[in-house]
């Protein structure tokens, strides 16, 4: 089991571009997450995906949008990337027992120059 | 919505010592709190976690405690060891469909 993969692990943009951050999961989990991690500030919840076909909002949205596209594929997407958005982005799945609680891909580092 | 806030930011230990950290949270709908750890350049990893039915859990070198009343929660990690040197993040959640972290505290365990 690969669990959750994410892609690309590194990435540079221009301010202004956009890009897609692509995460997949194969334990059958439900739910789904996107985080930024910044120093001092922890892990900050972007967006999530209760259940396939449902998104809402976290702690900080504003600049990003998501696509759950099944139950195994939950994208985050960049329309105009800002240095604010420099950071270390995870992205997590679970399901609905909580047995195990989160089990977190390996993370992108996204540089906004 | 859920605020967590942890203490300290920062802590040194000598190797063979106890460690505790310690978090607030303000939804007192919260009923679900995990400890995650973080090596320096990995993931996130599930230490151990307690549900808000329970007023304390072990697993080996770790307990976590729960206060409702006051909505704290604390870790205490003992007979510490240097690969406990890491980050550790204390969380809440509320109905189980997403987790609120706190900001991190960085461990260091000196041998």
């Amino acid at each position: 089991n690969a669990g959750v993969t994410q892609t690309p692990k590194f990435q540079v943009l221009k301010t202004g571009q956009s890009m897609t951050l692509q995460c997949a999961q194969d334990m059958n989990h439900n739910s789904m997450y996107w985080y930024r991690q910044d120093p001092g500030m922890g892990l900050r919840l972007i967006y999530y995906s209760a259940s396939e076909g449902t998104t809402d909002k976290g702690e900080v949205p504003n600049g990003y949008n998501v696509s759950r596209l099944n139950k195994r594929e939950f994208s985050l997407r960049l329309e105009s990337a800002a240095p604010s958005q420099t950071s270390v982005y995870f992205c997590a799945s679970s399901d609905y027992s909580w047995v195990d609680g989160y089990t977190f891909g390996s993370g992108t580092r996204l540089t906004v120059v | 919505g859920e605020n967590v806030e942890q203490h300290p930011s920062t802590l040194s230990v000598q190797e063979g010592d106890s460690a505790v950290i310690k978090c607030t949270y303000s939804d007192s709908a919260s009923n679900y709190f995990p400890w995650y750890k973080q090596e320096l350049g990995k993931r996130p990893q599930l230490i151990i976690d307690i549900r808000s039915n329970v007023g304390e859990k072990k697993d080996q070198r770790i307990a976590v405690t729960l206060n409702k009343t006051a909505k704290h929660f604390s870790l205490h990690i003992t007979e510490t060891q240097p690969e406990d040197s890491a980050v550790y993040f204390c969380a809440a959640s509320t109905s189980y469909d997403k987790v609120i972290f706190g900001p991190g505290t960085s461990l260091s365990v000196i041998p």
